[in-house]
């Protein structure tokens, strides 16, 4: 049982670049969330799903995309990528709401430049 | 807006010592607050409080929640170096809304 995995690890993209960040759970959790997480901030939510095929925006939404073909897969993709996108990203996932406990992957590190 | 302020924001303790970590809330339609620790890389779940004045525990850990005064504290005894982490709290909304709001979370060093 892997619980939430995130690939890759670490990337670095130049300016106007695209990219997708891999998120895989095998707890067969409905909801699943992609967070990011800027130097001595809280998390903030960029997109959630409620189910395969269902998506919608957080908080932060601006610059990425997701999508939800099954259960397991959850991947988030950057559009020209700019500097401003350069933080931590967490994938999780839970069996109920976003009100109860969340596990989360490991984190992609971004830098943007 | 929801909002959520943890404090301190860091803070430096001797192992043994006994910590509480603050957490206040303002969440429109309040259903629980969870506490989360982050050490290098994931949040891991601590807690999850929806009742007001029940304290959960587990371990060296404990929690409460005050709903009239919009607050939780997160206490830990007999600290020791492994509990060095950023303690996150976060609020969430009744069923309906899918959002988290986190605070910027308390940085805990704990030194021999």
């Amino acid at each position: 049982n892997a619980g939430v995995t995130q690939t890759p690890k670490f990337r670095i993209l130049k300016i106007g670049q695209s990219m997708t960040l891999q998120c895989a759970q095998d707890m067969n959790h409905n909801y699943m969330y992609w967070y990011r997480q800027d130097p001595g901030m809280g998390l903030k939510l960029i997109y959630y799903s409620v189910g395969a095929g269902i998506t919608d925006k957080g908080e932060v939404p601006n610059g990425y995309n997701v999508s939800r073909s099954t259960t397991e897969d959850f991947p988030l993709r950057l559009e020209l990528a700019a500097p401003s996108q350069t933080s931590v990203y967490f994938c999780a996932s839970s069996y109920m709401g976003a009100g109860y406990e969340q596990y989360f992957g490991p984190g992609t590190r971004l830098t943007v430049t | 807006e929801d909002k959520v302020v943890q404090s301190p924001l860091s803070l430096v303790v001797h192992e043994g010592d006994t910590v509480t970590l603050n957490c206040s809330y303002e969440v429109t339609n309040f259903r629980s607050l969870l506490w989360y620790k982050q050490e290098k890389k994931a949040p891991t779940f601590l807690f999850m409080l929806t009742s007001s004045g029940i304290e959960k525990k587990s371990g060296r850990l404990s929690s409460i929640l005050d709903k009239k005064e919009l607050f939780s504290i997160l206490n830990i005894t007999a600290t020791q170096t492994g509990d060095s982490a950023v303690y996150l709290c976060a609020g969430s909304r009744k069923a309906g809304s899918y959002q988290l709001t986190f605070g910027k979370g308390t940085k805990l060093s704990v030194i021999p």
